[in-house]
């Protein structure tokens, strides 16, 4: 079975630039995460989809941040503009669905630097 | 609010030797609680969790963790520990009662394994 997949895995970037990640998640799972792991720290939730639609976003800067799941499956994590503070790692991850019952697996994120 | 503390940023030890990561958390009430090891450039990978009865709990590569509600911690074991072991983890704890709120990750402990 493949895992979660995502792109780019590494990307620099300038301040004031956009940026966009992509994820595709394991076959059939309904339930997509976007987290930000800064250096140093663990995980913390960006923003949460049901097949297509978001069940969660308080975290995420939405004056900066966007995400879209648009036929629930893949999805795509845009920044724009960016800024110094958000470079980290950006990690994806799928499960069948919601509830912490059912396992998270996560792809290997892409890691983003802001100059 | 929960929150999640790993109060060892960096732990070394030697190839064979027994390891014990400690994790303490805060929440009103018993949740769910999580072990992650995430292995640079990789994702993060489920070791264990615990959510009800046997307290003990084993997970896969030969770890363990004990959940102690009097002390309100989910410590992760492991008799003996082998170089490829070397890798970040990460507890985690979730409510138990609520599907959608995410999960709150501690800032990880670094295991470094010497011959």
């Amino acid at each position: 079975e493949a895992g979660v997949a995502q792109s780019p895995r590494y990307k620099i970037i300038e301040k004031r630039q956009s940026v966009a990640f992509w994820c595709n998640p394991i076959s059939g799972h309904a339930t997509l995460y976007w987290y930000q792991q800064i250096l140093g720290q663990g995980p913390k939730l960006l923003i949460q989809f049901q097949n297509n639609g978001v069940v969660d976003d308080s975290q995420l800067p939405k004056d900066r941040f966007s995400a879209e799941r648009l036929k629930g499956v893949d999805s795509t994590l845009k920044i724009q503009p960016a800024k110094l503070e958000d470079s980290a790692v950006y990690l994806c991850a799928s499960s069948t669905g919601l509830g912490h019952k059912s396992e998270q697996y996560f792809g290997p994120g892409t890691r983003l630097t802001v100059t | 609010a929960q929150s999640v503390t790993q109060p060892d940023i960096h732990i070394t030890v030697s190839e064979g030797a027994s390891l014990e990561l400690r994790c303490n958390y805060s929440y009103g009430a018993t949740p769910y609680l999580f072990w992650y090891v995430q292995s640079p450039g990789q994702g993060l990978q489920l070791l264990l969790k615990y959510f009800s009865g046997d307290t003990l709990v084993q997970g896969i590569k030969g770890f363990e963790a004990e959940f102690k509600r009097s002390q309100s911690s989910f410590n992760l074991r492991k008799p003996s520990v082998h170089w490829s072991d070397a890798a970040e983890y990460f507890c985690a704890v979730g409510p138990l009662n609520s599907g959608n709120t995410p999960l709150v990750f501690g800032k990880g402990t670094r295991l470094s394994v010497i011959a």
